[in-house]
């Protein structure tokens, strides 16, 4: 069965910093991957998703992403980050036809 | 709003009650998912509908929880004799199955607490 693991799970950043968060997932087929970040209070939102071609992909909001296959990984990145983007972070994996796994999550905290 | 729209966005109900929640997913969407999340963790998968066909459930889901979506368009999920234990977030997504591509919009859910 698809599986989800994300590496961290408070990350605490001054704003600036640069943002790292880690997914790695296990399926050994095709998959689409996502990111969902939920602001405190909203519902979860799009930021970016990877389901083929160039394995570097640009989200809303200044985030990327690379789809590394070999490692079975797909971290999220942002160089700068700002206070807005306080807020809990989800990896997803899906295989064609099938339900979506997401990650436990990884709330970040950006200090002003 | 042509969002994907829950509703209630909050139920408070007492153990032993029956609940239910609708979901009205975008209109040309015709997959649904239901997802409980509860806090601190990833929105788990509990079912989902292709037009009004279930394909999947997940074994989280246990007998007391029914879906339906009669007509392909709006769904529903109930949930009998309810234990705190139920007490979690309920997430609707939809997205729509074309090309293998499964982007799933979410809904504000239904929040539900069990006393």
């Amino acid at each position: 069965a698809q599986s989800v693991s994300q590496h961290n799970h408070h990350v605490i950043l001054s704003e600036a910093a640069s943002l790292e968060l880690g997914c790695n997932y296990s399926y050994g087929g095709t998959v689409n991957l996502f990111w969902y970040v939920q602001y405190p209070g909203q519902h979860l939102q799009l930021l970016l998703k990877y389901f083929s071609g160039d394995p570097l992909v640009k989200g809303i909001k200044g985030f990327e992403a690379e789809f590394i296959k070999s490692k079975f990984s797909f971290n999220l990145r942002k160089p700068s980050v700002q206070w807005s983007d306080t807020a809990e972070y989800f990896c997803a994996v899906n295989a064609p036809n099938n339900d979506m796994r997401f990650g436990a999550g990884t709330r970040l905290t950006v200090k002003p | 709003d042509t969002g994907v729209s829950q509703d209630p966005r909050h139920k408070i109900t007492k153990r032993g009650q029956n609940v239910t929640f609708r979901c009205d997913p975008i209109s040309e969407h015709n997959r649904l998912y239901w997802y409980r999340q509860t806090l601190g963790q990833g929105p788990e998968f509990l079912t989902y509908f292709q037009n009004e066909a279930q394909l999947e459930k997940s074994r989280l889901l246990s007998d007391r929880f029914s879906a339906e979506r009669p007509k392909g368009s709006f769904s529903t999920l109930e949930i009998q004799r309810t234990e705190q234990g139920d007490s979690a977030m309920y997430l609707c997504a939809s997205s729509h199955a074309l090309n293998g591509l499964y982007e799933q919009y979410f809904g504000p859910g239904t929040r539900l607490t069990v006393t």
